[in-house]
């Protein structure tokens, strides 16, 4: 069975700092996606990145990277700098690269940026 | 672009209504997904469908059917609504045709309400 793990519930820090989303997830397959969305408040989830199993290169995109850790399995989310829209639920999610297309998603995390 | 569309964003049903959630799709996509989405449990798959006329069951079923007659529309049947079906739906659509690597693109959600 697949499952993602998103600890953080919720966080919230002060604009323009840096902050880390945690993601960790289990599968039994040797070849996987990951996924990260984001959800604003008008509610529909934006995708921001996908990495396959087999890419362990960190990706930088603009404010945004992300740590793809096989020996820890863990796909963590880091915005830089971050600013008052960055404000959203961020959700991790995880895909077989075997049979249906289906993700499994963690239960998120609400990120608040205080101006 | 990819437009995943719902047919409404806020609804409220009385328990015991049928209900139908309309999701259509404009870029002939194979693979279709719905969701609910609840506070501190995520995404949750309800049904999917690979094909015209095909489903398969995701996590949670139970007191949902789907219909899917033609390609770019896939529908969500609450046969008897109750107020534990109270929830964000949200509709999901794929490439399929091997494209094993896409994201799911979403469309905007439907909070259901069921009083």
């Amino acid at each position: 069975a697949q499952k993602v793990t998103q600890a953080q519930t919720e966080i919230s820090v002060v604009e323009k700092e840096d902050v880390t989303l945690d993601c960790v997830y289990e599968t039994r397959d040797t070849t996987y996606y990951l996924f990260w969305y984001k959800q604003p408040p008008s509610g529909e989830l934006v995708f921001l990145i996908r990495r396959n199993s087999f890419d362990e290169q960190n990706e930088i995109s603009g404010r945004y990277s992300w740590n793809f850790q096989k020996s820890t399995s863990s796909f963590n989310f880091t915005i830089t700098a971050s600013q008052v829209v960055d404000s959203a639920v961020y959700f991790c999610a995880l895909r077989s690269n075997f049979g249906n297309e289906k993700l499994t998603f963690g239960t998120g995390t609400r990120l608040t940026i205080i101006p | 672009d990819v437009k995943v569309t719902q047919s409404s964003r806020y609804l409220v049903k009385r328990t015991g209504e049928k209900v139908f959630l309309e999701c259509v799709q404009d870029m002939d996509h194979e693979n279709m997904f719905w969701y609910r989405q609840d506070p501190g449990l995520g995404l949750r798959l309800i049904y999917f469908s690979y094909d015209v006329k095909m489903k398969e069951k995701g996590d949670i079923p139970e007191g949902y059917s789907v219909s899917r007659e033609k390609k770019e529309r896939f529908s969500l049947i609450l046969e008897s609504a109750s107020t534990n079906q109270t929830s964000m739906y949200l509709c999901a659509s794929t490439p399929g045709q091997g494209m094993v690597f896409s994201e799911q693109y979403f469309g905007p959600g439907t909070r259901l309400t069921v009083t």
